[in-house]
C-alpha cells in the first residue's frame, strides 16, 4: 500500500463512550506499534505487536485500553470510557521484523468532550 | 529513562551550521534516534545512532559520557524546516519501546 493508514482521522466524543481506532501497516511488517501524543508532549508508548502476539504493553495507561491485530495486519486500538485526559493524537507504526517504528501514519486526532 | 530536548524552536540562516540537542537519561545500554516530521507530511525515522550514517546531511554522535546525542548539519538547507524528536530505545529490550523527547522545530531562514 501507500504507507500506514489510519482511521478515523479525526474523533469527537463525549466522555464515557468507547472509541476504536484502526491501523493498517504497511503490508509485510510485521512490527506494529500504538504511540500517543499529547497536546505539548513527546510521543508516548503504549503497545507493541510483532505479528498478532503483543508481547510489550506495558504502555498501556489503564485497563480501559486495549487492542488488537489480526492476520499480522490491521490493529485496533480501543478505548472504554473515555475520559478528557484521553484527549491526544493516537499513531500507528510499522516496520520490518525487529525494527523500530520506522513508517508512521497520520494519526487520529482524538478529542473527548 | 528521560530525553530532553532543551529548545522548543531553533532558527537558523540557510547556509549555517545547526546542531539540535538532545540529552538523556538512562542507565542501561540505549540506543538512539532521530524522527523528523516536516510540513503536512507524517514522522519518520531519520537516522539511529548504530548505523553511523549520515543521511541528508545530517549526523549524530552518540556521546556517553555527555549523556547526548546531538544532530548536525554543517550547511542548513531550507528544505531542513521539519519538527525534530530525539526517542531512546533500551537496546537490550524485546521491543523498540522507544521514549521521545518532546521536540525542537528548526526554522531555516532563508
Amino acid at each position: 500500500g501507500a504507507g500506514v493508514s489510519q482511521s478515523p482521522s479525526n474523533k469527537v466524543t463525549e466522555k464515557g463512550k468507547d472509541v476504536e481506532l484502526r491501523c493498517d501497516p504497511i503490508s509485510g511488517h510485521t512490527a506494529l506499534y500504538w504511540y500517543r501524543q499529547r497536546l505539548g508532549q513527546g510521543l508516548e508508548f503504549l503497545i507493541y505487536f510483532q505479528g498478532n502476539s503483543a508481547p510489550d504493553k506495558s504502555g498501556l495507561p489503564s485497563d480501559r485500553f486495549s487492542a488488537e491485530r489480526t492476520g499480522e495486519s490491521v490493529s485496533t486500538l480501543t478505548i472504554q470510557r473515555t475520559q478528557q485526559e484521553d484527549s491526544a493524537v493516537y499513531l500507528c507504526a510499522s516496520s520490518l521484523e525487529g525494527g523500530p517504528p520506522q513508517h508512521f501514519g497520520d494519526g487520529t486526532r482524538l478529542s473527548i468532550l | 529513562q528521560r530525553v530532553t530536548q532543551p529548545e522548543k524552536l531553533l532558527s537558523v540562516f540557510k547556509g549555517a551550521p545547526v546542531e539540535l540537542k538532545c540529552n538523556y537519561s538512562y542507565s542501561g545500554s540505549p540506543e538512539l534516534f532521530w524522527y523528523v516530521q516536516y510540513s503536512r507530511q507524517r514522522l519518520q525515522l531519520l537516522l539511529r545512532h548504530i548505523s553511523r550514517e549520515s543521511i541528508k546531511g545530517f549526523t549524530a554522535d552518540l556521546n556517553k559520557g555527555e549523556t547526548s546525542f546531538h544532530l548536525k548539519k554543517p550547511f542548513a538547507q531550507e528544505e531542513d524546516s521539519a519538527m525534530y524528536y530525539c526517542a531512546l530505545s533500551d537496546s537490550g529490550a524485546g521491543s523498540y519501546q522507544l521514549t521521545f523527547g518532546k521536540g525542537t522545530k528548526l526554522s531555516v531562514i532563508p
